[in-house]
Protein backbone atom coordinates (compact mmCIF):
# COMPACT_ATOMS: atom_id res chain seq x y z
CA UNK A 1 0.00 0.00 0.00
CA UNK A 2 2.09 2.64 -0.95
CA UNK A 3 -0.36 5.59 0.58
CA UNK A 4 -1.05 9.19 -0.63
CA UNK A 5 1.15 9.75 -3.30
CA UNK A 6 2.01 13.23 -4.71
CA UNK A 7 3.92 14.81 -7.66
CA UNK A 8 5.72 16.54 -8.92
CA UNK A 9 7.69 16.99 -5.21
CA UNK A 10 8.94 20.38 -6.10
CA UNK A 11 7.71 22.33 -8.86
CA UNK A 12 9.25 25.49 -10.46
CA UNK A 13 7.41 27.79 -13.04
CA UNK A 14 7.57 31.13 -13.81
CA UNK A 15 5.00 33.82 -13.50
CA UNK A 16 2.16 33.28 -16.56
CA UNK A 17 2.75 29.45 -16.75
CA UNK A 18 0.36 26.99 -15.44
CA UNK A 19 1.22 24.40 -12.79
CA UNK A 20 -0.42 21.21 -12.52
CA UNK A 21 -0.21 19.04 -9.04
CA UNK A 22 -1.29 15.61 -8.83
CA UNK A 23 -2.78 13.27 -6.32
CA UNK A 24 -3.24 9.54 -6.39
CA UNK A 25 -5.02 8.76 -3.00
CA UNK A 26 -4.38 5.49 -1.04
CA UNK A 27 -6.61 2.48 -2.19
CA UNK A 28 -9.82 2.43 -1.70
CA UNK A 29 -9.92 5.78 -0.74
CA UNK A 30 -12.99 7.57 -2.21
CA UNK A 31 -12.51 11.84 -0.76
CA UNK A 32 -9.71 13.71 -1.83
CA UNK A 33 -8.60 17.24 0.03
CA UNK A 34 -6.41 19.54 -1.41
CA UNK A 35 -4.72 22.36 1.40
CA UNK A 36 -2.28 25.11 0.86
CA UNK A 37 0.66 25.51 3.57
CA UNK A 38 2.99 29.07 3.39
CA UNK A 39 6.79 28.39 5.88
CA UNK A 40 5.78 28.10 9.29
CA UNK A 41 1.67 28.88 8.76
CA UNK A 42 -1.27 26.09 8.96
CA UNK A 43 -2.68 24.12 6.57
CA UNK A 44 -5.28 26.76 4.44
CA UNK A 45 -8.40 24.11 3.14
CA UNK A 46 -8.86 24.88 -0.31
CA UNK A 47 -11.22 21.77 -1.70
CA UNK A 48 -12.61 18.52 -0.80
CA UNK A 49 -13.78 16.52 -3.75
CA UNK A 50 -15.16 12.96 -4.07
CA UNK A 51 -14.63 10.67 -7.37
CA UNK A 52 -16.14 13.19 -10.28
CA UNK A 53 -18.25 15.56 -7.62
CA UNK A 54 -16.61 18.45 -6.35
CA UNK A 55 -18.46 18.72 -2.76
CA UNK A 56 -16.73 22.02 -1.52
CA UNK A 57 -14.56 24.30 -3.31
CA UNK A 58 -15.19 27.56 -0.75
CA UNK A 59 -11.38 27.77 -0.03
CA UNK A 60 -10.05 27.95 -3.68
CA UNK A 61 -9.69 30.96 -5.51
CA UNK A 62 -12.45 31.87 -8.10
CA UNK A 63 -10.12 32.52 -10.81
CA UNK A 64 -7.37 30.79 -11.79
CA UNK A 65 -7.47 27.30 -10.15
CA UNK A 66 -9.55 24.37 -10.18
CA UNK A 67 -9.86 21.09 -8.91
CA UNK A 68 -10.85 17.43 -10.30
CA UNK A 69 -10.70 13.76 -8.97
CA UNK A 70 -12.21 11.91 -12.40
CA UNK A 71 -13.34 8.31 -12.73
CA UNK A 72 -9.91 6.74 -13.30
CA UNK A 73 -6.77 8.63 -12.12
CA UNK A 74 -5.68 11.07 -10.30
CA UNK A 75 -6.99 14.09 -8.15
CA UNK A 76 -5.28 17.20 -10.06
CA UNK A 77 -5.09 21.15 -8.86
CA UNK A 78 -4.79 23.10 -11.61
CA UNK A 79 -3.02 26.70 -11.28
CA UNK A 80 -3.25 28.94 -14.50
CA UNK A 81 -1.27 32.08 -14.67
CA UNK A 82 0.67 31.16 -11.36
CA UNK A 83 2.14 34.71 -9.97
CA UNK A 84 4.80 34.68 -7.07
CA UNK A 85 1.96 34.19 -4.26
CA UNK A 86 1.11 31.15 -5.16
CA UNK A 87 4.82 29.99 -4.27
CA UNK A 88 3.75 27.22 -1.43
CA UNK A 89 3.78 23.73 -0.59
CA UNK A 90 0.71 21.88 -1.45
CA UNK A 91 -0.50 18.94 0.17
CA UNK A 92 -3.38 16.91 -0.65
CA UNK A 93 -5.11 14.28 1.95
CA UNK A 94 -7.61 11.34 1.29
CA UNK A 95 -9.94 9.49 3.26
CA UNK A 96 -12.41 6.30 2.94
CA UNK A 97 -15.84 6.44 2.05
CA UNK A 98 -16.95 4.60 5.13
CA UNK A 99 -15.13 7.30 7.10
CA UNK A 100 -16.59 10.10 5.49
CA UNK A 101 -20.17 8.35 6.02
CA UNK A 102 -20.15 8.31 9.77
CA UNK A 103 -18.40 11.39 10.14
CA UNK A 104 -15.21 10.02 11.41
CA UNK A 105 -12.76 11.73 8.47
CA UNK A 106 -9.34 10.50 9.04
CA UNK A 107 -7.06 12.32 6.78
CA UNK A 108 -3.70 10.02 5.53
CA UNK A 109 -1.55 13.08 4.09
CA UNK A 110 0.73 12.80 0.91
CA UNK A 111 4.11 14.51 0.99
CA UNK A 112 3.01 17.34 -1.09
CA UNK A 113 4.36 19.28 -3.93
CA UNK A 114 6.02 22.35 -3.28
CA UNK A 115 5.43 25.22 -5.94
CA UNK A 116 8.16 27.93 -6.58
CA UNK A 117 7.11 30.90 -8.93
CA UNK A 118 10.01 32.40 -10.34
CA UNK B 1 -10.90 32.28 7.73
CA UNK B 2 -8.99 29.44 10.39
CA UNK B 3 -11.45 27.93 12.38
CA UNK B 4 -8.63 26.25 14.91
CA UNK B 5 -6.21 28.32 16.63
CA UNK B 6 -3.46 26.47 18.77
CA UNK B 7 -1.77 28.43 21.97
CA UNK B 8 0.71 28.47 22.63
CA UNK B 9 2.43 29.03 19.15
CA UNK B 10 6.21 27.66 20.27
CA UNK B 11 6.89 25.61 22.93
CA UNK B 12 10.08 24.57 24.43
CA UNK B 13 10.43 22.02 27.10
CA UNK B 14 13.18 20.15 28.48
CA UNK B 15 12.99 16.48 27.73
CA UNK B 16 10.93 14.00 30.19
CA UNK B 17 8.60 17.12 30.84
CA UNK B 18 5.27 16.98 29.76
CA UNK B 19 3.76 19.14 26.95
CA UNK B 20 0.38 20.56 26.78
CA UNK B 21 -0.87 22.58 23.61
CA UNK B 22 -4.45 23.82 23.54
CA UNK B 23 -7.21 24.60 20.31
CA UNK B 24 -9.90 26.62 20.25
CA UNK B 25 -12.64 26.51 17.31
CA UNK B 26 -15.89 28.84 16.17
CA UNK B 27 -18.50 26.32 15.01
CA UNK B 28 -20.32 22.94 15.71
CA UNK B 29 -18.08 20.01 15.42
CA UNK B 30 -18.49 16.16 14.57
CA UNK B 31 -15.63 15.85 15.86
CA UNK B 32 -11.42 16.63 16.40
CA UNK B 33 -8.31 15.47 15.38
CA UNK B 34 -4.92 16.11 16.70
CA UNK B 35 -2.15 15.70 13.74
CA UNK B 36 1.88 15.94 13.71
CA UNK B 37 3.99 17.53 10.97
CA UNK B 38 7.55 16.57 11.21
CA UNK B 39 9.51 19.98 9.14
CA UNK B 40 8.72 20.05 5.50
CA UNK B 41 6.51 16.46 5.49
CA UNK B 42 3.23 16.09 5.40
CA UNK B 43 0.48 15.49 8.65
CA UNK B 44 0.47 12.23 10.17
CA UNK B 45 -2.90 11.27 12.46
CA UNK B 46 -2.63 11.22 15.66
CA UNK B 47 -5.87 10.79 18.18
CA UNK B 48 -9.47 11.92 17.50
CA UNK B 49 -11.74 12.17 19.73
CA UNK B 50 -15.19 12.76 19.14
CA UNK B 51 -18.10 15.83 19.95
CA UNK B 52 -19.79 13.54 22.44
CA UNK B 53 -16.87 12.24 24.17
CA UNK B 54 -14.62 14.27 26.72
CA UNK B 55 -11.61 12.48 27.50
CA UNK B 56 -9.28 10.29 24.99
CA UNK B 57 -5.77 8.48 25.59
CA UNK B 58 -3.11 6.78 23.40
CA UNK B 59 0.05 5.68 24.96
CA UNK B 60 1.79 9.08 25.72
CA UNK B 61 -1.24 11.18 24.44
CA UNK B 62 -4.20 12.57 26.16
CA UNK B 63 -6.68 14.62 24.66
CA UNK B 64 -9.88 16.78 26.44
CA UNK B 65 -12.71 18.09 24.50
CA UNK B 66 -15.17 20.80 26.32
CA UNK B 67 -17.65 21.89 23.73
CA UNK B 68 -19.34 24.04 25.97
CA UNK B 69 -16.17 26.26 25.32
CA UNK B 70 -15.21 24.89 22.04
CA UNK B 71 -11.75 23.96 23.23
CA UNK B 72 -9.87 21.10 23.35
CA UNK B 73 -6.19 20.22 24.61
CA UNK B 74 -3.10 17.40 23.89
CA UNK B 75 -0.88 16.77 26.72
CA UNK B 76 2.06 14.63 25.56
CA UNK B 77 3.62 12.95 28.73
CA UNK B 78 7.18 12.21 29.18
CA UNK B 79 8.32 14.36 25.82
CA UNK B 80 11.33 12.72 24.18
CA UNK B 81 13.32 14.45 21.73
CA UNK B 82 11.85 12.72 18.52
CA UNK B 83 8.29 14.21 19.76
CA UNK B 84 9.66 17.77 18.59
CA UNK B 85 7.38 18.93 15.35
CA UNK B 86 4.23 21.10 14.41
CA UNK B 87 1.05 20.43 15.91
CA UNK B 88 -2.48 20.61 14.74
CA UNK B 89 -5.73 20.58 15.71
CA UNK B 90 -8.03 19.97 13.19
CA UNK B 91 -11.86 20.31 13.42
CA UNK B 92 -14.25 17.94 11.62
CA UNK B 93 -17.91 20.16 10.47
CA UNK B 94 -20.87 18.68 9.61
CA UNK B 95 -20.32 18.96 5.92
CA UNK B 96 -17.10 16.60 6.45
CA UNK B 97 -14.95 19.90 5.46
CA UNK B 98 -11.85 19.45 7.85
CA UNK B 99 -10.07 22.92 8.79
CA UNK B 100 -6.71 23.01 10.79
CA UNK B 101 -5.26 25.41 13.13
CA UNK B 102 -2.29 27.51 13.01
CA UNK B 103 -0.14 24.88 14.40
CA UNK B 104 2.20 24.58 17.71
CA UNK B 105 5.53 24.12 17.30
CA UNK B 106 6.84 22.02 19.99
CA UNK B 107 10.76 21.63 20.33
CA UNK B 108 11.96 18.94 22.98
CA UNK B 109 15.53 19.97 24.90
CA UNK B 110 18.04 17.08 25.29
Amino acid sequence: NAGVMQNPRHLVRRRGQEARLRCSPMKGHSHVYWYRQLPEEGLKFMVYLQKENIIDESGMPKERFSAEFPKEGPSILRIQQVVRGDSAAYFCASSPPDQAASGANVLTFGAGSRLTVL
Amino acid sequence: SQQGEEDPQALSIQEGENATMNCSYKTSINNLQWYRQNSGRGLVHLILIRSNEREKHSGRLRVTLDTSKKSSSLLITASRAADTASYFCATVLRDDKIIFGKGTRLHILP
